[in-house]
């Protein structure tokens, strides 16, 4: 069975400081995808990466960063000088990638508060 | 703005009754998949919906029901409603094939009182 754990519940910075959110997850597949998603108040999921399982190169995206790690099993997401606007609950997630992006196992999410 | 709207916003419903929830996916995506997202959890798995017919199910009892139209619109329904099942529903579409993330609406906020 699949698992993702996001053991931080909530994280609270000072605007401008970096930010770790962790993610470990668990799957018996060779092939699969991990995700991350972030869930501003009004609850739309919105999507801001996709890793392939074979692909452990890191990504940038702006202040942005993602760190895979298969031999850790995790998939950790920096936001460097963090902004006000970085808050909401952020989710890590999980698929298949025989069943498509659309069956996802996910975490129980690391609210994330940035203070100005 | 990812083309998917669900409706309604907001639902209240007592126990023992039956909702129905609406989705609006994008032109062309011919997969929908649903969650349950409880109060400070991670949205979890309902069912997943491939042109038309139900092609993967979560940890759900039966009367957790969908339907997926021609016009790229679903529906989930959830028949003799309980007090647990007060959760945002989201619905999430895409196309099948395309390796492409999932859409989520908006969510419906359901209260069962």
């Amino acid at each position: 069975a699949q698992k993702v754990t996001q053991a931080q519940t909530e994280i609270s910075v000072v605007e401008k400081e970096d930010v770790t959110l962790d993610c470990v997850y668990e799957t018996r597949d060779t092939t699969y995808y991990l995700f991350w998603y972030k869930q501003p108040p009004s609850g739309e999921l919105v999507f801001l990466i996709r890793r392939n399982s074979f692909d452990e190169q890191n990504e940038i995206s702006g202040r942005y960063s993602w760190n895979f790690q298969k031999s850790t099993s995790s998939f950790n997401f920096t936001i460097t000088a963090s902004q006000v606007v970085d808050s909401a609950v952020y989710f890590c997630a999980l698929s298949e990638a025989a069943t498509s992006n659309y069956k996802l196992t996910f975490g129980k999410g690391t609210l994330l508060t940035v203070n100005p | 703005e990812t083309g998917v709207t669900q409706s309604p916003t907001h639902l209240i419903k007592t126990r023992g009754q039956q909702v129905t929830l609406r989705c609006s996916s994008q032109s062309g995506h011919n997969t929908v998949s649903w969650y349950q997202q409880a109060l400070g959890q991670g949205p979890q798995f309902i069912f997943q919906y491939y042109r038309e017919e139900e092609n993967g199910r979560g940890n759900f009892p039966p009367r957790f029901s969908g339907l997926q139209f021609p016009n790229y619109s679903s529906e989930l329904n959830v028949n003799a409603l309980e007090l647990d099942d007060s959760a945002l529903y989201l619905c999430a579409s895409g196309t099948w094939g395309k390796n492409t993330e999932a859409f989520f609406g908006q969510g419906t906020r359901l209260t069962v009182v």
